[in-house]
């Protein structure tokens, strides 16, 4: 069976920091890999997704994720944080084939100073 | 174009109380997914529908939870004899077919409160 481990549920990072999301999944065979984002008070929006190719996936907002076989993670990273980035943000890992249900990690709700 | 829409947006009711809550998915969208959020949780899978095929409905907490769907297009959520512990946010998503299906565009979510 599939599993997300998202190990930080607070992430806190001053504004114009970088910043780095961890994300580690288990996983049989070649994963389907996304970040979401929820702003309070809303549904998901989908950041980036891999599903082969270049590990190094480019998403909206300025973010970016790699997809480390050998460590099983998928960290999402952003060389500069705004403070309009506080929100949750979920990993999802899904099935490359077979049932299409992903699984969501648990979330880490990023907090920026000002 | 427009995205998946959630009705209604907030819904409080009184314990034992029945509630419906309404999913529409983006138009062409084969795949429709129910979660439950509640607060400060992830997302805890409830069903999932995928075109005419049997839905999976392995992630419903109860039998006082169903789901129905109307070909490939509205869904409709029913919690029977409502608890207090059924508070959360229901989100619904809905996907493409074919490679793509992996990826969800989720509505706005419902917020249920059961006093």
């Amino acid at each position: 069976a599939q599993s997300v481990t998202q190990p930080d549920i607070h992430i806190t990072v001053s504004e114009g920091a970088s910043l780095e999301l961890r994300c580690n999944y288990s996983y049989g065979a070649t994963p389907y890999l996304f970040w979401y984002v929820q702003s309070p008070g809303q549904g998901l929006q989908l950041l980036l997704k891999y599903f082969s190719g270049d590990t190094l996936v480019q998403g909206i907002k300025g973010f970016e994720a790699e997809f480390k076989r050998s460590q099983s993670s998928f960290n999402l990273r952003k060389p500069s944080v705004h403070w309009s980035d506080a929100a949750e943000y979920f990993c999802a890992v899904g099935a490359s084939g077979g049932s299409y249900i992903p699984t969501f990690g648990r979330g880490t709700s990023l907090i920026v100073h000002p | 174009g427009a995205g998946v829409s959630q009705s209604p947006s907030n819904k409080v009711t009184e314990k034992g109380k029945d509630v419906e809550l309404r999913c529409d998915p983006i138009s062409g969208h084969t795949a429709l997914y129910w979660y439950r959020q509640r607060l400060g949780q992830g997302l805890e899978f409830l069903i999932y529908f995928q075109g005419n095929s049997a839905p999976d409905k392995s992630g419903l907490p109860s039998d006082r939870f169903s789901a129905e769907r109307t070909g490939e297009s509205v869904s409709t959520l029913t919690i029977q004899r409502t608890q207090q512990e059924d508070s959360a946010v229901y989100l619904c998503a809905s996907s493409p077919p074919g490679l793509a299906g992996n990826e969800q565009f989720f509505g706005p979510g419902t917020r249920l409160t059961v006093l």
